[in-house]
């Protein structure tokens, strides 16, 4: 089993649509749950980044964290066609050698106008 | 600021031939490091350097070699380049001051080797 797991889609929704976009994780020793957007061609960006469970909002965009389940989650409200792209989560953990993130493989997201 | 940055941006090489891939940040981060993006397979690490002077293997080393020059500069080297090395690369660095540790990435070098 991997250590994070994100559906790959593709996921198409229509304009206006609320999203929700997925990861599940095996291992207890993450620490920071982060969301990266890539563009087609691109690399990936920073979204946003939470830490403990709950939520944090950001505009449009709310990030979820449930420690207890190991899921998180991201939801992007009143979605628009610039939102098409690929999700990546992304998970921080301490090693031997200072940080590591692990990635989700992304999950492919269309927006039609 | 720049950020990131990577060159070439493209590149294609036959079977056998060398090349450098070159990163450098203006960030003053201590950690860098490079992926490789394949279709169904996310980010996969490469190598990467926790500070200037270190650097350490990932999830998919062989092939591949790095040198952190400085703290700014990673470049990272195919010796004898293959096909299965047709890849994305991805150099990205980070810092420890940001508690969440998140990693800043580039733009990427699309590298076709036939």
């Amino acid at each position: 089993q991997k250590e994070v797991e994100q559906d790959p889609g593709p996921l198409s929704v229509p304009e206006g649509a609320i999203v929700s976009l997925n990861c599940t994780y095996s291992n207890s020793a993450f620490q920071y749950f982060m969301w990266y957007r890539q563009y087609s061609r691109k690399g990936p960006e920073l979204l946003m980044y939470t830490y403990s469970s709950g939520n944090k909002e950001d505009g449009r965009f709310t990030a979820q964290v449930d420690k207890s389940s190991k899921y998180i989650s991201l939801f992007i409200r009143d979605s628009q066609p610039s939102d098409s792209a690929t999700y990546l989560c992304a998970m921080s953990r301490v090693t031997n050698s200072g940080y590591a993130l692990n990635f989700g493989k992304g999950t492919s997201l269309l927006v039609t106008p | 600021n720049a950020g990131v940055t990577q060159t070439p941006k493209f590149q294609v090489l036959k079977t056998g031939q060398s090349m450098t891939l070159q990163c450098a940040q203006d960030m003053n981060h201590n950690s860098m490091y490079w992926y490789r993006q394949d279709p169904g397979m996310g980010l996969r690490l490469i190598y990467y350097s926790a500070s200037e002077g270190t650097t350490d293997k990932g999830e998919v080393p062989n092939g591949y070699n790095v040198s952190r020059l400085n703290k700014r500069e990673f470049s990272l080297r195919l010796e004898s380049a293959a096909p299965s090395q047709t890849s994305v690369y991805f150099c990205a660095s980070a810092t420890e001051e940001t508690v969440s540790y998140e990693q800043y990435f580039g733009p990427g070098t699309r590298l076709t080797v036939t």
